[in-house]
């Protein structure tokens, strides 16, 4: 099984909502990460989990929040969002996180999150 | 530290070849190549590591210019299937995470 699974596909939520972004994978992967993709942009990095511990947080707002219960699940809750941050967001993992980054990442479909 | 992908986009016919340059203005470990189509998933494509080296998978191929901070994707007799944008990420040294180019899209027309 070389995929990520990513739920829901689509998601429209008013800023006052609170919502969740769920994540899975069963590659035994150790690393996985969340990405953000606006239209016509590439993925940029939100957070980096290694080992089920936060590794990286490239100083994302607080209204994002991750989770990860476990090595084959990520989560990223959602809380008085703001409409700009209306994107696609992307899972993936990789086998382990190297000085270097010498790994490939695997993609999931992505959530696609309207905020009104 | 973005890397500068070029071109920005390609209009190619089927069966024409295409390069698409990636640099970096940092000294970089390692370079990564996706292809992502309209509505897709990002798909991994190769990996580049620093030493120079060059990777093919049949009719891609890419290598790595260590000297130059630079890497280069090689789409030899294109097919319709090759269409999407394609995404340089880079890794400098000494960090961890992946930084992506702005993106080449490369549209083949029959």
């Amino acid at each position: 099984d070389t995929e990520v699974t990513q739920t829901p596909k689509h998601l429209v939520m008013g800023m006052t909502n609170k919502k969740s972004l769920k994540c899975e994978q069963h590659m035994g992967h150790r690393a996985m990460y969340w990405y953000k993709q606006k239209a016509k942009k590439p993925p940029e990095l939100m957070f980096v989990y290694s080992y089920e511990k936060l590794s990286i947080n490239e100083s994302v707002p607080s209204r994002f929040s991750p989770e990860c219960p476990n090595s084959s699940l990520l989560n990223l809750h959602l809380h008085a969002l703001q409409p700009e941050d209306s994107a696609l967001y992307l899972c993936a993992s990789s086998q382990v996180i190297t000085s270097g980054g010498n790994n490939e990442q695997f993609f999931g479909p992505g959530t696609r999150l309207t905020v009104l | 530290q973005q890397p500068v992908q070029s071109p920005q986009a390609v209009i190619l016919r089927e069966g024409e070849d295409a390069v698409i340059n990636c640099s970096s203005s940092k000294a970089l470990y390692s370079v990564h190549w996706y292809r992502q189509k309209h509505g897709e998933a990002p798909v991994f494509l190769m990996i580049l590591l620093k030493g120079g080296e060059q990777k093919g998978h049949e009719k891609i191929s890419a290598s790595f210019n260590e000297k130059k901070q630079q890497s280069s994707l090689y789409l030899t007799a294109s097919q319709l299937s090759y269409s999407g944008t394609y995404f340089c990420g880079t890794v400098i040294q000494g960090a961890q995470k992946l930084v992506f180019g702005q993106g080449t899209r490369l549209t083949i027309n029959p």
